[in-house]
């Protein structure tokens, strides 16, 4: 099966930083990407995402990249402010297993003000 | 429009004790996921319904986890005897449309958090 793996486990930066979030994934019929934050006694959330007919996109201050030959994708936050600290997760997924999400260990980001 | 409503939102119990979990997907969203979230990792999955029928159950531990969504709506995970292992957080997602496709956005449930003694 398809195995995700995420680094770092934790990150630190100062207010108005970038953040950078690595995964790597195992499964080359993985072709959908999703994002999520997690705040602490809450639900993941979906941040974005992206599929593997793109390369990157873009919302805002938030970024994912995709190398589909690497089998590698990141996250990308630019001007942390301290509402991003939260613990983030990446995913990857195929239609062969009905969309499932295979999830990373997460990061815990924490932005210093 | 309302999310995906799970309850209740913490449950203590001593382990052989049973419990339930109650998940209430968006409305309109044919798939229902139910995962477990161990401390410091991601969402592991437990079971996938699509409408009524779970047609991926295959790291539910069946001896002693069930779950049913009787009427393609609600669905209810169940611990029987719950073990100390147990302890975790159980969420539930659910996506608009139906197997044989990737890229369906999940949407996720604030979850409940199982605390075994």
């Amino acid at each position: 099966g398809e195995n995700v793996e995420q680094h770092p486990s934790t990150l630190s930066v100062q207010e108005g930083d970038s953040a950078v979030i690595k995964c790597t994934y195992s499964d080359s019929a993985s072709n959908y990407f999703p994002w999520y934050k997690q705040e602490l006694g809450k639900g993941p959330q979906l941040i974005i995402d992206i599929r593997s007919n793109v390369g990157e996109k873009k919302d805002q201050r938030i970024a994912v990249t995709l190398n589909k030959t690497a089998k590698h994708f990141s996250l990308h936050i630019t001007e942390t402010q301290p509402e991003d600290s939260a613990v983030y997760f990446c995913a990857a997924s195929n239609q062969y297993t009905g969309n499932q999400f295979y999830f990373g260990t997460g990061t815990s980001l924490t932005v210093i003000p | 429009e309302a999310g995906v409503v799970q309850s209740p939102r913490y449950k203590i119990i001593e382990k052989k004790q049973p419990v339930a979990f109650w998940c209430n997907p968006i409305s309109g969203h044919n798939t229902l996921y139910w995962y477990r979230q161990n401390l410091g990792q991601g969402p592991e999955l437990l079971i996938r319904y699509e409408n009524e029928e779970a047609v991926d159950d295959s790291q539910l531990p069946k001896d002693r986890f069930s779950a049913e969504r009787l009427k393609g709506v609600d669905s209810t995970l169940k611990i029987q005897p719950a073990e100390l292992g147990d302890s975790a957080v159980y969420l539930c997602a659910s996506s608009e449309r139906t197997s044989g496709r990737a890229g369906d956005t999940q949407y996720f449930g604030p979850g409940t958090r199982l605390t075994v003694l």
